[in-house]
């Protein structure tokens, strides 16, 4: 079946700009993930939703960050106001429930890039 | 979370077993330890996990020790397509936040 898929799969902004980043979850998974990979890091937890709610926002750097899922399936990650130290990989996942066992299936994610 | 501690880098040659090491010498005892690796430029790949008991499935195994304070991912028949940064993670507390770190760098070579 389909995975986890992302658009744009690069996105190219100037300081300042607002963008939207797209995540298509696997269908039937209830969780969302959205994580920050920086050059040469590990990726970095940003949110999880569970259905149509972030259950935990903990990991959003600051309020220019936002992101929703509203139907419970597509979300989107909204970034306001872009710095250049927003560039990174933002990757999404999903998984079937949200439990510690469970496993989070990721997209390929999407190259940002604030000149 | 616990905290991991993997090496930087390693090699192995091509049809050898690859055997990764983790320290989680701070893990709790309801924490699962999941091993997880990312080819260039792709998304993170799920491998296994483990809580105590040694598991093994289609693509590694997991050995963990009896005091649960380190692990090793073991790849039995390297490959050339298993060159990739491979994450060692002790569960959150959360049970969904993933704590990814650095990981090794695993380069298999012809």
């Amino acid at each position: 079946g389909a995975g986890v898929s992302q658009t744009p799969s690069n996105k190219v902004t100037e300081k300042g700009k607002y963008v939207e980043l797209r995540c298509d979850p696997i269908s039937g998974h209830t969780a969302l993930y959205w994580y920050r990979q920086s050059l040469g890091q590990g990726p970095e937890f940003l949110i999880y939703f569970q259905g149509t709610g972030a259950a935990d926002d903990s990991g959003l750097p600051n309020d220019r960050f936002f992101a929703v899922r509203p139907e419970g399936s597509v979300s989107t990650l909204k970034i306001q106001r872009t710095e250049r130290g927003d560039s990174a990989v933002y990757l999404c996942a999903s998984s079937f429930y949200g439990g510690s066992t469970d496993t989070q299936y990721f997209g390929p994610g999407t190259r940002l890039t604030v000149l | 979370d616990a905290k991991t501690t993997q090496p930087t880098s390693m090699d192995c040659a091509e049809g050898r077993a690859a055997n990764l090491p983790c320290n989680h010498s701070t893990i709790s005892g309801n924490e699962y330890v999941y091993w997880y690796r990312q080819i260039h430029s792709q998304g993170p790949q799920y491998i296994i996990h483990g809580l105590k008991n040694n598991e093994t499935n289609e693509m590694a195994s997991l050995i963990i020790t009896e005091d649960r304070k380190s692990s090793t991912l073991i790849l039995p028949h390297a490959t050339l397509r298993d060159t990739a940064v491979y994450y060692c993670i002790a569960d959150s507390n959360s049970g969904y936040a993933l704590n990814f770190g650095k990981g090794t760098s695993l380069l298999v070579t012809p």
